[in-house]
């Protein structure tokens, strides 16, 4: 079956701008998981969904980046004002289910670049 | 604060080597540790999972290896070949909902 797929591949835009990054997990996939990779920090998490909700947002580097899932399947991650910080790799996952004993199975990434 | 580190950085090995790659991680209370790969511009595949009651996994050509108590896994891979040529990256999970905390990767190329 397919694989998690992410939209779009690549995303070049100016400093100040907003920009909405789109993930579709594996079907029938309940957790959901966003990760950053740049080059300064490597891969570092920053928020899962259980279903629609997200009980853990503190990996999310500032107030200009949000989350949202719904129903149950795809996901949005948006950054408004963009800064050239946020230059990086974002990487999507999602699993069967939430637990440690799950594999997270990754996207290809969008890769997004602040001029 | 959880940190992981993979050594070496960086391998170059001939076509046929038996190699190890290290993680080691500062907090022994891990759910799992994972070993990943990734190929240029593109996502991470999943090649091992370690319960943290486990000791070992293997899979084909590859063999990781855990032991919490010193905060360090191996990730054995033999015969190498040129396909194997790709970053691997070690994580560990450390809360109840499968949170990873990645190494920096090692970047291995094997040679014909």
């Amino acid at each position: 079956g397919a694989g998690v797929s992410q939209s779009p591949s690549n995303k070049v835009t100016e400093k100040g701008k907003d920009v909405e990054l789109r993930c579709d997990p594996i079907s029938g996939h309940t957790a959901l998981y966003w990760y950053r990779q740049s080059l300064g920090q490597g891969l570092e998490f920053l928020i899962y969904f259980q279903g629609n909700s997200a009980p853990d947002k503190s990996g999310l580097p500032s107030d200009r980046f949000s989350a949202e899932r719904t129903g149950g399947s795809v996901s949005t991650l948006t950054i408004q004002r963009t800064q050239q910080e946020d230059s990086a790799v974002y990487l999507c996952a999602s699993s069967l289910e939430l637990g440690n004993q799950e594999t997270q199975y990754f996207g290809p990434g969008t890769r997004l670049l602040v001029l | 604060k959880q940190e992981v580190t993979q050594i070496p950085a960086a391998l170059s090995v001939p076509e046929g080597e038996n190699l190890v790659l290290n993680c080691s991680f500062t907090d022994s209370a891990i759910y799992n540790l994972q070993w990943f790969r990734q190929d240029p511009g593109k996502g991470l595949t999943s090649l091992l999972l370690i319960q943290s009651s486990q000791r070992e996994q293997t899979s084909g050509r590859l063999n990781a290896s855990l032991d919490k108590s010193s905060g360090r896994s191996t990730l054995y891979i033999a015969a190498s070949q040129p396909g194997d040529s790709a970053t691997y990256l070690c994580a560990v999970s450390t809360g109840g909902y499968n949170k990873l905390i990645f190494g920096a990767g090692t970047r291995l190329a094997v040679h014909p």
